[in-house]
């Protein structure tokens, strides 16, 4: 089946600081990827969903100059949080939407992070 | 996409069989029914779908009412690696792109 990785698989950083998280379809092309983002004991939230070579399109409340997405690729989507704080501490899944037949969409493992 | 209800924990004894249900009473015609569960700190993992046919593959079956508006998700043999959030979710597919949308889901506990 399709495999979708993240890097890395948990990162602490110090507030102020920014992180950059990966996320590759391994063995498929993926014209979109989504961000989601999680809280402990909660559902998963859609961030973004990520096109490759056009810019993100954010949800409502999400600040897009937080959370920059990079989508270059048509294997490799980035998330990189900017100037984090303690309340951006969560756990950051993405998927790859396969463009081949049935439009299936994969996830990846997950990044934990926490801000100090 | 439809919403959908789901109980929010159920329980069961390894190796018996699994029943998780959902409500789907708002489903479209051209809405399918997906499985996904999310073992803890990991990413969702998808089980199953279907539109209006019972489906069966190596890991479940999927049990879809003839009107449609509800279904039942069936692991036949339980174990403790099935412990999870059960996610019940419809959309149209295919879609044009859209992420999906995830409810609470169940979270089953199997137990010894």
């Amino acid at each position: 089946g399709a495999v979708v990785s993240q890097h890395p698989s948990w990162v602490i950083c110090k507030s102020g600081t920014s992180v950059k998280i990966e996320c590759r379809s391994l063995d498929f092309q993926a014209t979109t990827m989504f961000w989601y983002r999680q809280f402990p004991k909660q559902s998963l939230m859609l961030m973004a969903t990520s096109n490759e070579g056009s810019k993100a399109t954010y949800e409502q409340g999400v600040e897009k100059d937080k959370f920059l997405i990079n989508h270059a690729s048509l294997t490799l989507s980035t998330l990189t949080v900017t100037s984090a704080h303690p309340e951006d501490s969560s756990f950051y899944i993405c998927s790859a939407r396969d463009t081949r037949e049935g439009y299936e969409q994969y996830f990846g493992p997950g990044t934990r992070l926490t801000v100090t | 996409d439809a919403k959908t209800t789901q109980p929010p924990s159920m329980d069961c004894a390894e190796g018996r069989a699994a029943n998780l249900p959902c409500n789907h009473s708002t489903i479209s015609g051209n809405e399918y029914v997906y499985w996904y569960r999310q073992i803890h700190s990991q990413g969702p993992q998808y089980i199953i779908h279907g539109l209006k046919n019972n489906e069966t593959n190596e890991m479940a079956s999927l049990i879809i009412t003839e009107d449609r508006k509800s279904s039942t998700l069936i692991l036949p043999h339980a174990t403790l690696r099935d412990t999870a959030v059960y996610y019940c979710i419809v959309r149209v597919i295919p879609n044009s792109g859209y992420a999906l949308n995830f409810g609470k889901g169940t979270s089953l506990l199997v137990t010894p």
